[in-house]
């Protein structure tokens, strides 16, 4: 079945861009069926969601953070990426990539494959 | 600040129903979907649409709406239920984005 993992460094300097890679196992990332979305949780916090993408490279990103996410798709690999930059200890928190639905009518957004998630910690 | 309100803690007896709510302006137009969230693990879908469960999902989960507010209902609550709750749907702008609630921890006695 449609795995998602996480990958990319566990620790990333103030002021530098945190980046992270989901890998797609088990079905195609170029769906038109789906995004593929970032949502992250500081330690003991809720979720927050960061962005999504589709497989044609179209973003969606979180008004409080648009500013500094950038988000990729590379089909080839089966990967989308997630780029923060100027990170501060507050973009300390587990990082989950997830697929998620459009809209279908009245019911929107839901998360059905999450991965397993990874810990960024901003720390000099 | 999530423009979906989740109660921070709710607590239920050992078999006893319990309802974990949701509340947000958005919710008179769309559904809320729901997932549970154990300690150390990835966030698990468990109800959407109007009352949709992903298989595998026991039938004691159930979500229901009305009006500004989504309901999850665990009838017969299980010691394994003990979890972290959250709620999550689309917010009412014109340019449409994800929204998530503040989570519900839900404790099981």
């Amino acid at each position: 079945q449609l795995q998602l993992q996480e990958s990319g460094p566990g620790l990333v300097k103030p002021s530098e861009t945190l980046s992270l890679t989901c890998t797609v196992s088990g079905g195609s990332i170029s769906t038109s069926d789906y995004y593929w979305g970032w949502i992250r949780q500081p330690p003991g916090k809720g979720l927050e969601w960061i962005g999504s993408i589709f497989y044609s490279g179209s973003t969606n990103y979180n008004p409080s953070l648009r500013s500094r996410v950038t988000m990729s798709v590379d089909t080839s690999k089966n990967q989308f990426s997630l780029r923060l930059s100027s990170v501060t200890a507050a973009d300390t928190a587990f990082y989950y990539c997830a697929r998620h639905t459009f809209c279908r009518g009245a019911s929107c957004y839901t998360f059905d494959i999450w991965g397993q998630g990874t810990t960024v910690t901003v720390s000099s | 600040s999530s423009e979906l309100t989740q109660d921070p803690a709710v607590s239920v007896a050992l078999g006893q129903t319990v309802r974990i709510s949701c509340q947000g302006d958005s919710l008179r137009t769309y559904y809320a979907s729901w997932y549970q969230q154990k300690p150390g693990q990835a966030p698990v879908l468990v109800n959407y649409g109007e009352n949709n469960r992903p298989s595998g999902i026991p039938d004691r989960f159930s979500g229901s709406s009305s009006g500004n507010t989504a309901s999850l209902t665990i009838t017969g609550a299980q010691a394994e239920d003990e979890a972290d709750y959250y709620c999550n749907s689309r917010d009412s702008s014109p340019n449409p984005y994800v929204v998530f609630g503040g989570g519900t921890k839900l404790t099981v006695l």
